[in-house]
């Protein structure tokens, strides 16, 4: 399995409400990462967990909150969010103890296309 | 702090011809490049490297890039494009030192390519 899968592709939520991001790996890698990607713009980084210990944490708003239950999962939990938050929202991973995001490939999921009313 | 640049929003080429997305970089050190690719509403798909070694890489799709340091690019090229490599182009650099240094990417390239 060389996939990154992400549910749901679609979400639409609004400001009050409380959604979840979910994502998920098999390839046995030890790094993941939240993007968000807002159109014809590059993909900005938000977190990175390593080894399910949050290590980078791009000072994103604390209406987005990560979690890494265990090794394959990653979830982006989201509440009270506005509006400027739609955007794709990309999961990636990697291999590597250390390294995250070095010589390491980021592999990444097809994205979670959120809007907010 | 380190950037990455790619000059061009769009590239337009005809199928059969051969193409070049450019990719500019500032570092602070010996880089590692990367080229990936992005189709609509898709996630990034990693395209090829450069770390060490000869500086023609060879990549997925027939692509490859040519790393330059003097003139610190990295500019991706496939001899003869095709229809279906229309697509969003992301350059990116990363700093190899430290434990969580981050992956910066370019703006993007557009490329069409057209019959």
């Amino acid at each position: 399995d060389t996939e990154v899968t992400q549910t749901p592709k679609h979400l639409v939520m609004g400001m009050t409400n409380k959604k979840s991001l979910k994502c998920e790996q098999h390839m046995g890698h030890r790094a993941m990462y939240w993007y968000k990607q807002k159109a014809k713009k590059p993909p900005e980084l938000m977190f990175v967990y390593s080894y399910e210990k949050l290590s980078i944490n791009e000072s994103v708003p604390s209406r987005f909150s990560p979690e890494c239950p265990n090794s394959s999962l990653l979830n982006l939990h989201l509440h009270a969010l506005q509006p400027e938050d739609s955007a794709l929202y990309l999961c990636a991973s990697s291999q590597g103890p250390r390294d995250y995001s070095g010589a390491n490939v980021l592999t990444f999921g097809a994205g979670s296309r959120l809007t907010v009313l | 702090a380190q950037s990455v640049a790619q000059p061009e929003d769009q590239v337009n080429v005809a199928e059969g011809n051969p193409l070049t997305v450019k990719c500019t970089y500032s570092v602070s050190g010996n880089p590692y490049l990367f080229w990936y690719v992005q189709y609509p509403n898709r996630g990034l798909q990693f395209l090829l490297k450069y770390i060490t070694g000869d500086n023609l890489v060879k990549g997925s799709y027939g692509f490859e890039a040519e790393f330059n340091k003097s003139q610190t690019s990295f500019h991706l090229k496939k001899p003869s494009a095709l229809v279906s490599d229309s697509a969003l182009y992301f350059c990116a650099v990363r700093a190899p030192t430290g434990t969580a240094s981050k992956l910066t990417f370019g703006t993007g390239t557009r490329l069409q390519v057209t019959l």
